[in-house]
């Protein structure tokens, strides 16, 4: 594809709700990323993904916060029992496998969730 | 803990003027320094990217100087434009494991050029 992209691009939801959000990766990017930023805020890193597998998971606030990678590109993070500070924009990133210590990642549009 | 602190949190320029970001960070494990620009309602945008082994590079309008000893890094775009009003990201990547890397970003900057 032609960049990384996101859905929903919004979803509003009531609290104690599950959401699913979904992020396809830029074709033969390996390493996903998954951010969340708040109004005004900086972007608070979630979750790596190396092909399927999750190396760092310790970005995730809470135990209600779950991603998953099949086939090694598409991901979904999967937010159970909404509340209302999990209203944020969702960010997915992805890049090639890293070389020279360096690792552009390319973001996609985001998710903006709201939980009412 | 904030890893990078980023300043000021918004800025406003004229027209053809410098605007000046500046970012400071704690832990030496960071070994790559990348800005990031995003519009509203978009992703954020890799913008110019720097190595600790360089004390400047530019790049058209924007040019970041670092400096390793102080753990500072700075952004400067020249000639400002009306365009370049958007959110900016400081940000410092570290290896997570292997060839793996993780970004921190800062908490941004809101910069506004007055046309």
């Amino acid at each position: 594809g032609a960049g990384v992209s996101q859905s929903p691009s919004n979803k509003v939801t009531e609290k104690g709700k599950d959401v699913e959000l979904r992020c396809d990766p830029i074709s033969g990017h390996t390493a996903l990323y998954w951010y969340r930023q708040s109004l005004g805020q900086g972007l608070e890193f979630l979750i790596y993904f190396q092909g399927n597998s999750a190396p760092d998971k310790s970005g995730l606030p809470s135990d209600r916060f779950s991603a998953e990678r099949t086939g090694g590109s598409v991901s979904t993070l999967t937010i159970q029992r909404t509340q209302q500070e999990d209203s944020a924009v969702y960010l997915c990133a992805s890049s090639f496998q890293p070389s020279g210590g360096t690792d552009t990642q390319y973001f996609g549009p985001g998710t903006r969730l709201t939980v009412l | 803990q904030q890893q990078v602190k980023q300043s000021p949190q918004s800025l406003i320029v004229q027209k053809g003027g410098i605007s000046i970001i500046n970012c400071a960070y704690e832990n030496t494990a960071f070994d790559y320094f990348p800005w990031y620009q995003q519009f509203p309602g978009k992703g954020p945008a890799l913008l110019i990217a720097i190595r600790p082994d360089v004390s400047e590079k530019k790049e058209g309008r924007f040019t970041i100087s670092f400096n390793k000893s102080a753990k500072q890094f700075s952004l400067h775009i020249m000639d400002s434009q009306p365009g370049d009003s958007a959110t900016y990201f400081c940000a410092a990547s570290s290896t997570i494991s292997g060839s793996a890397r993780q970004l921190t970003f800062g908490s941004g900057t809101q910069l506004t050029v007055l046309p």
